[in-house]
C-alpha cells in the first residue's frame, strides 16, 4: 500500500527558506500516469495546491507561489522535496505531500500523507 | 484560476440523517471534480473522483452528482465516523483548485 509521509522542520523564521521531503513507500515514484504534489492547508482558509512534480523532474507550479517555490525529486531515495523561500506569517500552514493520478482527462491527488504543521514565527 | 464556492460551510446532522453538500465552479468544468474527506490530524481521504466514480473502499453510501458548474456530494445515512470537513476540487485546468470545505457536525 503506498505511502506517504512528511518530514522537515515545524518552525521557519520570517524571510528563511521552508524546506519539506515527502517519502514515498510501498510503491515506485516513478510511474507514468503519476506526478507528485505539495498542497497546504492555512489555518481558517481552504486547501491550496502549491506544485507538483514527475519523476523525470518536470514541474508546474501554483502562479500565486511560482516565484517563490522550487520543487524537486530524487527517485534514488523515492523522494520529493519542496523549498519555498523568503516565508512570511502566511506561509503558516498544514503542508500535505500527494500523489497526483492522471489519466488522458481526469487527475486527482491519491493517497495523501498525514501532513506537517509549519509555523512561521520569529 | 477557476474558483470553487461550496455551501453550505457548515451543517449539522445526526447519525442516520442524508446530508447533501454542494460545490460550485465558477466556470464549466465538464466533470472533473473531485471530493475529499479531511479530519484533523489525518492524511485527506479520496472519495470520489470525476464527479461521481467511487473511490476504492469509500461505502457506499457516498456518492457524487453533476456536470458544467454544479455538483453535489451525498451522504446517505450519515455513520459516526463520518463527521469530519468535505472539500471539492477540480481538475479541469491548473491551478488546481479547492473549495473553502463543508463541515459536518454531530447534532
Amino acid at each position: 500500500q503506498l505511502q506517504l509521509q512528511e518530514s522537515g522542520p515545524g518552525l521557519v523564521k520570517p524571510s528563511e527558506t521552508l524546506s519539506l521531503t515527502c517519502t514515498v513507500s510501498g510503491g515506485s515514484i516513478s510511474g507514468s500516469n503519476y506526478y507528485w504534489g505539495w498542497i497546504r492547508l492555512p489555518p481558517g482558509k481552504g486547501l491550496e495546491w502549491i506544485g507538483s512534480v514527475f519523476h523525470s523532474g518536470s514541474t508546474y507550479y501554483n502562479p500565486s507561489l511560482k516565484s517563490r517555490v522550487t520543487i524537486s525529486v530524487d527517485t534514488s531515495k523515492s523522494q520529493f522535496s519542496l523549498r519555498l523561500n523568503s516565508v512570511t506569517a502566511a506561509d503558516t500552514a498544514v503542508y500535505y505531500c500527494a500523489r497526483l493520478i492522471t489519466t488522458t482527462t481526469v487527475s486527482w491527488f491519491v493517497p495523501w500523507g498525514q501532513g506537517t504543521l509549519v509555523t512561521v514565527s520569529s | 484560476d477557476i474558483q470553487m464556492t461550496q455551501s453550505p460551510s457548515s451543517l449539522s446532522a445526526s447519525v442516520g440523517d442524508r446530508v447533501t453538500i454542494t460545490c460550485r465552479a465558477s466556470q464549466s468544468i465538464s466533470t472533473y471534480l473531485n471530493w475529499y474527506q479531511q479530519k484533523p490530524g489525518k492524511a485527506p481521504k479520496l472519495l470520489i473522483y470525476a464527479a461521481s466514480s467511487l473511490q476504492s473502499g469509500v461505502p457506499s453510501r457516498f456518492s457524487g452528482s453533476g456536470s458544467g458548474t454544479d455538483f453535489t456530494l451525498t451522504i446517505n445515512s450519515v455513520q459516526p465516523e463520518d463527521f469530519a470537513t468535505y472539500c471539492c476540487q477540480q481538475s479541469y485546468s491548473t491551478p488546481w483548485t479547492f473549495g473553502q470545505g463543508t463541515k459536518v457536525e454531530m447534532k
